[in-house]
């Protein structure tokens, strides 16, 4: 099994430029969740799902959109990026159930807006 | 608001000694709380979770405290190794559904040999 795999690893954009990023977890899990990750600010959640065609807002939504056609995907997308959205982003997966409680996240993807 | 802290940014210790995290946090009742490893260039990955009912939990060389009296958690790595440096992060269940986690900024923990 790959886990969770996001793509791509490394982006530079441009002011005003969209992207998209994938993120695909093999583990049949119902929730996944995008994060961004800056220096001395820790993880902060931005979107997340708790099952396919079903998105919800997190603490940093604003920039941002995504969608969750297919269970194992999870994509984030930027419409117009802006220089605050540089930081290296996550994506985690998780289950649903109580037994089983911890996220499994992916290599990140570190994106650069100038 | 809801607020996490780790202690410090970053922790040296002595190879063979006790490394301790601290987690602490306000305005929040969590249902568990969970500990993470992070090394550069990484996604975080899981270490241990302890929930609300229960003191303490360990795992091999690990073991993790939870006081909700003091909104407090402990981190220790006993008989630390160079291979245990690395930033651990704590993370809290922000709510009942969805799982969605909140984490602290991290802790840097060298391990000095």
């Amino acid at each position: 099994n790959a886990g969770v795999t996001q793509t791509p690893k490394f982006r530079v954009l441009k002011t005003g430029q969209s992207m998209t990023l994938l993120c695909a977890q093999d583990m049949n899990h119902e929730y996944m969740y995008w994060y961004r990750q800056d220096p001395g600010m820790g993880l902060r959640l931005i979107h997340y799902s708790v099952g396919e065609g079903t998105t919800a807002k997190g603490e940093v939504p604003d920039g941002y959109n995504v969608s969750r056609l297919k269970k194992q995907n999870f994509l984030l997308g930027l419409e117009s990026a802006a220089p605050s959205q540089t930081s290296v982003y996550f994506c985690a997966s998780s289950y649903s159930g109580d037994k089983r409680t911890e996220a499994f996240f992916g290599q990140g993807t570190r994106l650069t807006v100038v | 608001s809801q607020k996490i802290e780790q202690n410090s940014e970053a922790l040296n210790i002595q190879e063979g000694k006790t490394a301790t995290l601290t987690c602490n946090y306000t305005n929040y009742s969590p249902a568990y709380l969970q500990w993470y490893r992070q090394d550069p260039g990484r996604g975080p990955v899981f270490l241990l979770l302890i929930r609300e009912n229960e003191k303490e939990k360990r795992k091999e060389r690990l073991k993790v405290t939870f006081d909700t009296t003091l909104k407090q958690s402990l981190f220790h790595i006993t008989a630390s190794q160079p291979a245990d440096s690395a930033t651990y992060l704590c993370a809290l269940d922000r709510s009942g559904s969805a799982r969605q986690l909140t984490f602290g900024s991290g802790t840097q923990l060298t391990v000095l040999p």
